[in-house]
């Protein structure tokens, strides 16, 4: 079975942090995806990545960035936390060109007070 | 960015009663994909769809994916407490385009 790992469940930061998220796949996968999902607006995409060293913009990339260093670990970057970067995060897999379904993590709800 | 109409947005049902939603989208997609999502949890793949017309279950689950491309539907039978959660519908352009979600029909069962 394929998992998604999100290095953690729970997150609360201060204002004014950087904060890491940290996602690895185990099954080889090309692509890999950050989303935020927020009540009444869904998932939105943040940033998604094709290969190593390699990232796109999503819809709402503002103060986040990402870095792939590794096929198996894409890690979103909260530059500076924000109060309303309170959300859930979560991180997804695929595996390419033919079976192109994802595969999520069990998320990470980040509190920024 | 887009986002797929998908209706209803939430729906209340007994029991043991069928369930039914779909996804609409103005335009072409070449997979369709409906996930589940507990509270606090990741969504999970409950039937992927890669042909238009392509009518797949998944035990009480079944998905059709239209033949304009454009929609998709899911149909839970006999619903039991543990269907309760979020369902999402997404479709992909092809090969490495993200997913476009829609927004999610909350479903309460009523033992």
């Amino acid at each position: 079975d394929v998992k998604v790992t999100q290095s953690s469940r729970y997150l609360v930061k201060r204002t004014g942090e950087k904060v890491f998220l940290e996602c690895v796949q185990d099954m080889d996968h090309e692509n890999m995806f950050w989303y935020r999902q927020d009540p009444g607006l869904g998932l939105r995409l943040i940033y998604f990545s094709y290969d190593v060293k390699m990232k796109e913009k999503g819809d709402i990339p503002e103060g986040y960035s990402v870095s792939r260093e590794k096929k198996e670990r894409f890690s979103l970057i909260l530059e500076s936390a924000s109060t309303n970067q309170t959300s859930m995060y979560l991180c997804a897999s695929s595996g390419g060109q033919k079976r192109t379904e994802a595969f999520f993590g069990q998320g990470t709800r980040l509190t920024v007070v | 960015g887009q986002q797929l109409n998908q209706s209803p947005q939430s729906m209340f049902i007994q029991e043991g009663e069928d369930v039914s939603m779909n996804c609409t989208s103005s335009s072409i997609f070449n997979t369709w994909l409906w996930y589940k999502q507990d509270p606090g949890e990741g969504p999970v793949l409950l039937i992927a769809l890669y042909k238009a017309g392509e009518l797949t279950s998944n035990g009480r689950l079944t998905a059709q994916f239209g033949i304009t491309r454009k929609d998709s539907f899911l149909n839970i039978s006999a619903s039991i407490p543990s269907d309760v959660g979020i369902y999402f519908c997404a479709g992909q352009f092809g090969g490495n385009t993200p997913l476009v979600f829609g927004k999610g029909t909350r479903l309460s069962v009523i033992a």
